[in-house]
């Protein structure tokens, strides 16, 4: 079983939806959690960064952790096309270690 | 201001021949990493030097070595490249104890 499940997609939705992103991971040490987004041919941009479990919520972007579950979500309300984007889901066990990523969902939105 | 910046992007080469990519970040950073992402977008961890110190190499061959003249920058040589190093080799960096990265823009390395 890899360390981070995530599904690869594509997902494609109407402007205006909401979309949920999922990934689930085995190790329980993991305690931090991040979005990442990554548009074509460019650098991962961190998104949302969540430590332990609850909810987190950036405009239109929700974090969820579930720990108990070990289940992660990013949920996007209002969809626009300019989300259309690969989004990775990334974990850590401490202040000291890397990060561990899935294998990123690709999301695109039409107008 | 680019925050995190790698030199070239794009790199097409021979197999058997050398190549460095560089990176410099401005972000005032300690800690920067080099990782690969293959052609699945699978995003893996190669080496995390912190003040100019090594301090994770994952399983990775001896071929890559990682250079950090200081803590602004970190390259990354490979010696006689294979077709199968052909991936985006992506700079980040962070403070040492957060786990929040940034990363650069990638560089597109095509092993032909």
């Amino acid at each position: 079983q890899k360390e981070v499940e995530q599904d690869p997609g594509p997902l494609s939705v109407p402007e205006g939806a909401i979309v949920s992103l999922n990934c689930t991971y085995s190790n329980s040490a993991f305690q931090y959690f991040m979005w990442y987004r990554q548009y074509s041919r460019k650098g991962p941009e961190l998104l949302m960064y969540t430590y332990s479990s609850g909810n987190k919520e950036d405009g239109r972007f929700t974090a969820q952790v579930d720990k108990s579950s070990k289940y992660i979500s990013l949920f996007i309300r209002d969809s626009q096309p300019s989300d259309s984007a690969t989004y990775l889901c990334a974990m850590g066990n401490s202040g000291y270690s890397t990060l561990t990523f899935g294998k990123g969902t690709m999301l695109l939105v039409s107008p | 201001d680019t925050a995190v910046s790698q030199t070239p992007k794009y790199l097409v080469t021979q197999m058997g021949n050398d190549k460095s990519i560089k990176c410099e970040q401005n972000l005032g950073h300690d800690t920067m990493y080099w990782y690969k992402q293959d052609s699945k977008k699978f995003l893996k961890i190669m080496f995390s030097y912190n003040n100019k110190e090594l301090i994770i190499n994952e399983t990775v061959p001896n071929r890559f070595s990682p250079k950090s003249p200081d803590k602004a920058h970190l390259n990354l040589h490979i010696n006689s490249l294979e077709l199968g190093d052909s991936a985006v080799y992506f700079c980040a960096s962070s403070y040492r104890g957060e786990t929040e990265a940034f990363f650069g823009q990638g560089t597109r390395l095509t092993v032909v």
